[in-house]
Protein backbone atom coordinates (compact mmCIF):
# COMPACT_ATOMS: atom_id res chain seq x y z
CA UNK A 1 0.00 0.00 0.00
CA UNK A 2 0.88 3.61 -0.53
CA UNK A 3 1.85 5.23 2.06
CA UNK A 4 2.15 9.28 2.10
CA UNK A 5 2.92 10.81 5.96
CA UNK A 6 2.93 14.27 6.51
CA UNK A 7 5.08 15.98 9.14
CA UNK A 8 1.69 17.19 11.50
CA UNK A 9 -1.64 16.48 11.83
CA UNK A 10 -2.34 20.16 13.85
CA UNK A 11 -0.23 23.18 13.74
CA UNK A 12 -0.58 26.61 15.11
CA UNK A 13 1.61 29.81 14.33
CA UNK A 14 2.06 33.06 14.33
CA UNK A 15 1.67 35.46 11.57
CA UNK A 16 5.00 36.26 10.01
CA UNK A 17 6.55 32.89 11.16
CA UNK A 18 7.65 30.63 8.40
CA UNK A 19 6.46 27.39 8.01
CA UNK A 20 7.69 23.90 6.91
CA UNK A 21 5.25 21.19 5.77
CA UNK A 22 6.50 18.22 5.20
CA UNK A 23 5.52 15.48 2.89
CA UNK A 24 7.09 11.83 2.81
CA UNK A 25 6.21 8.87 0.44
CA UNK A 26 7.22 5.38 0.27
CA UNK A 27 6.47 4.28 -3.26
CA UNK A 28 8.79 5.87 -5.81
CA UNK A 29 6.32 8.09 -7.66
CA UNK A 30 7.35 10.87 -9.80
CA UNK A 31 5.10 13.16 -8.91
CA UNK A 32 3.78 15.05 -5.93
CA UNK A 33 1.76 17.65 -5.22
CA UNK A 34 0.79 20.25 -2.50
CA UNK A 35 -3.42 20.94 -2.21
CA UNK A 36 -4.77 23.57 0.03
CA UNK A 37 -8.56 22.61 1.31
CA UNK A 38 -11.19 25.58 2.37
CA UNK A 39 -15.39 25.52 3.33
CA UNK A 40 -16.42 26.03 -0.01
CA UNK A 41 -13.84 26.78 -2.29
CA UNK A 42 -12.58 22.91 -2.73
CA UNK A 43 -9.15 21.54 -3.33
CA UNK A 44 -7.06 24.47 -4.73
CA UNK A 45 -3.28 23.28 -6.10
CA UNK A 46 -0.84 25.63 -4.55
CA UNK A 47 2.32 23.39 -6.41
CA UNK A 48 3.29 20.70 -7.78
CA UNK A 49 6.62 18.35 -8.85
CA UNK A 50 7.01 15.66 -11.29
CA UNK A 51 10.87 15.17 -10.68
CA UNK A 52 13.79 15.72 -8.05
CA UNK A 53 14.43 19.78 -8.32
CA UNK A 54 11.68 20.29 -10.41
CA UNK A 55 8.41 22.00 -9.39
CA UNK A 56 5.97 23.81 -10.85
CA UNK A 57 3.55 26.95 -10.52
CA UNK A 58 -0.74 25.33 -9.46
CA UNK A 59 -3.60 27.91 -9.24
CA UNK A 60 -2.75 29.55 -5.40
CA UNK A 61 1.39 29.63 -5.47
CA UNK A 62 0.94 33.54 -3.75
CA UNK A 63 2.96 32.92 -0.67
CA UNK A 64 4.21 29.43 -0.63
CA UNK A 65 7.43 28.17 -2.06
CA UNK A 66 8.34 24.10 -2.24
CA UNK A 67 11.36 22.61 -2.26
CA UNK A 68 12.20 18.61 -3.70
CA UNK A 69 16.03 17.57 -2.98
CA UNK A 70 14.68 13.95 -2.75
CA UNK A 71 11.97 11.95 -5.08
CA UNK A 72 10.45 10.69 -1.38
CA UNK A 73 10.21 14.20 0.35
CA UNK A 74 8.11 17.17 -1.23
CA UNK A 75 8.06 20.45 1.21
CA UNK A 76 5.58 23.53 1.38
CA UNK A 77 7.30 26.67 2.81
CA UNK A 78 4.92 29.40 4.01
CA UNK A 79 7.74 32.12 3.92
CA UNK A 80 5.67 34.50 6.07
CA UNK A 81 2.83 33.25 7.40
CA UNK A 82 -0.65 35.08 7.09
CA UNK A 83 -4.13 34.26 8.86
CA UNK A 84 -5.71 33.69 5.10
CA UNK A 85 -3.33 30.92 4.80
CA UNK A 86 -5.20 29.21 7.42
CA UNK A 87 -6.56 26.07 6.25
CA UNK A 88 -6.26 21.87 5.37
CA UNK A 89 -2.99 21.38 3.54
CA UNK A 90 -3.02 17.95 1.62
CA UNK A 91 -0.14 16.47 0.07
CA UNK A 92 -0.72 13.71 -2.56
CA UNK A 93 1.65 11.49 -4.99
CA UNK A 94 0.88 9.78 -8.04
CA UNK A 95 2.25 8.16 -11.01
CA UNK A 96 1.70 9.50 -14.52
CA UNK A 97 -1.94 9.93 -15.08
CA UNK A 98 -2.89 7.79 -12.87
CA UNK A 99 -4.70 8.15 -9.25
CA UNK A 100 -3.63 10.24 -6.45
CA UNK A 101 -2.50 9.04 -3.04
CA UNK A 102 -3.13 11.56 -0.36
CA UNK A 103 -1.92 12.42 2.99
CA UNK A 104 -4.03 12.76 6.47
CA UNK A 105 -3.64 16.75 5.32
CA UNK A 106 -2.10 19.18 8.14
CA UNK A 107 -4.88 21.87 9.61
CA UNK A 108 -2.93 24.82 9.66
CA UNK A 109 -4.16 27.61 11.98
CA UNK A 110 -2.21 31.27 11.67
CA UNK A 111 -3.23 33.66 14.69
CA UNK B 1 -10.57 28.24 -17.72
CA UNK B 2 -11.92 25.13 -16.85
CA UNK B 3 -15.24 24.52 -14.38
CA UNK B 4 -16.19 22.00 -12.71
CA UNK B 5 -19.63 21.63 -11.03
CA UNK B 6 -20.86 19.48 -8.11
CA UNK B 7 -24.46 19.70 -6.64
CA UNK B 8 -23.49 21.75 -3.91
CA UNK B 9 -26.74 20.62 -1.83
CA UNK B 10 -25.95 17.49 -0.25
CA UNK B 11 -28.08 14.18 -1.16
CA UNK B 12 -30.01 12.24 1.50
CA UNK B 13 -30.65 8.71 0.63
CA UNK B 14 -32.40 5.77 2.49
CA UNK B 15 -30.24 2.32 3.07
CA UNK B 16 -30.83 0.43 0.13
CA UNK B 17 -31.74 2.84 -2.54
CA UNK B 18 -28.79 3.73 -5.38
CA UNK B 19 -27.04 7.34 -4.70
CA UNK B 20 -26.70 9.58 -7.69
CA UNK B 21 -23.83 11.83 -8.11
CA UNK B 22 -23.31 14.48 -11.05
CA UNK B 23 -20.55 16.01 -12.32
CA UNK B 24 -20.29 18.46 -15.06
CA UNK B 25 -17.56 20.57 -16.59
CA UNK B 26 -16.71 22.92 -19.17
CA UNK B 27 -14.27 24.71 -21.32
CA UNK B 28 -11.98 21.60 -21.83
CA UNK B 29 -12.11 17.74 -23.07
CA UNK B 30 -10.22 15.55 -20.40
CA UNK B 31 -8.23 12.79 -21.30
CA UNK B 32 -9.57 11.16 -17.62
CA UNK B 33 -12.21 11.94 -14.66
CA UNK B 34 -11.93 10.57 -11.44
CA UNK B 35 -13.80 9.82 -8.37
CA UNK B 36 -12.72 10.28 -5.16
CA UNK B 37 -14.56 9.89 -1.59
CA UNK B 38 -13.34 11.98 1.57
CA UNK B 39 -14.42 11.47 5.15
CA UNK B 40 -14.15 14.46 7.41
CA UNK B 41 -10.83 15.84 8.88
CA UNK B 42 -9.30 12.88 6.47
CA UNK B 43 -7.69 13.34 2.83
CA UNK B 44 -9.53 12.06 -0.05
CA UNK B 45 -9.03 8.22 -1.31
CA UNK B 46 -9.51 7.31 -4.76
CA UNK B 47 -12.34 5.47 -5.85
CA UNK B 48 -12.10 5.01 -9.93
CA UNK B 49 -10.69 6.39 -13.00
CA UNK B 50 -12.25 6.83 -16.36
CA UNK B 51 -10.61 7.88 -19.27
CA UNK B 52 -12.34 9.61 -22.51
CA UNK B 53 -12.76 6.41 -24.33
CA UNK B 54 -14.93 4.20 -21.87
CA UNK B 55 -18.67 4.75 -21.24
CA UNK B 56 -18.55 3.35 -17.92
CA UNK B 57 -16.94 1.65 -15.23
CA UNK B 58 -17.74 -0.15 -12.64
CA UNK B 59 -16.41 -1.34 -9.30
CA UNK B 60 -18.15 -3.33 -6.72
CA UNK B 61 -21.24 -1.51 -5.54
CA UNK B 62 -20.02 1.62 -7.75
CA UNK B 63 -20.60 2.75 -11.54
CA UNK B 64 -19.16 5.88 -13.43
CA UNK B 65 -20.39 6.81 -16.83
CA UNK B 66 -18.33 9.97 -18.89
CA UNK B 67 -20.53 11.60 -21.16
CA UNK B 68 -18.11 13.76 -23.63
CA UNK B 69 -20.82 14.61 -25.19
CA UNK B 70 -22.49 16.43 -22.44
CA UNK B 71 -19.77 16.80 -20.86
CA UNK B 72 -21.08 14.83 -17.60
CA UNK B 73 -19.97 12.22 -15.30
CA UNK B 74 -22.71 10.28 -13.36
CA UNK B 75 -21.10 8.12 -9.90
CA UNK B 76 -23.86 5.43 -8.90
CA UNK B 77 -23.85 3.98 -5.02
CA UNK B 78 -26.17 0.93 -5.75
CA UNK B 79 -27.51 -0.56 -2.47
CA UNK B 80 -25.98 2.55 -0.02
CA UNK B 81 -25.25 1.79 3.19
CA UNK B 82 -24.69 4.58 6.13
CA UNK B 83 -21.04 3.71 5.69
CA UNK B 84 -21.18 5.55 2.24
CA UNK B 85 -21.89 8.51 3.94
CA UNK B 86 -19.03 10.78 2.78
CA UNK B 87 -18.48 13.70 0.34
CA UNK B 88 -17.66 12.86 -3.20
CA UNK B 89 -15.55 14.72 -5.36
CA UNK B 90 -14.73 14.58 -9.38
CA UNK B 91 -11.59 15.67 -10.86
CA UNK B 92 -10.23 16.17 -14.09
CA UNK B 93 -6.77 16.56 -15.53
CA UNK B 94 -6.26 20.12 -16.02
CA UNK B 95 -5.27 21.56 -19.66
CA UNK B 96 -1.93 23.25 -18.43
CA UNK B 97 -1.15 21.43 -15.07
CA UNK B 98 0.47 18.37 -16.26
CA UNK B 99 -0.34 15.43 -14.31
CA UNK B 100 -2.22 17.33 -11.72
CA UNK B 101 -5.92 17.49 -11.27
CA UNK B 102 -8.60 19.80 -11.36
CA UNK B 103 -11.36 19.29 -8.18
CA UNK B 104 -15.00 19.88 -8.09
CA UNK B 105 -15.89 21.30 -4.85
CA UNK B 106 -17.85 18.12 -3.68
CA UNK B 107 -21.41 16.65 -3.08
CA UNK B 108 -22.13 15.67 0.48
CA UNK B 109 -23.84 12.13 0.57
CA UNK B 110 -25.96 11.18 3.89
CA UNK B 111 -27.59 7.66 3.90
CA UNK B 112 -30.39 6.88 6.96
CA UNK B 113 -31.01 3.72 8.14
Amino acid sequence: DVKVTQSSRYLVKRTGEKVFLECVQDMDHENMFWYRQDPGLGLRLIYFSYDVKMKEKGDIPEGYSVSREKKERFSLILESASTNQTSMYLCATAIFGDEQYFGPGTRLTVT
Amino acid sequence: SQKIEQNSEALNIQEGKTATLTCNYTNYSPAYLQWYRQDPGRGPVFLLLIRENEKEKRKERLKVTFDTTLKQSLFHITASQPADSATYLCALDGPNSGYALNFGKGTSLLVTP
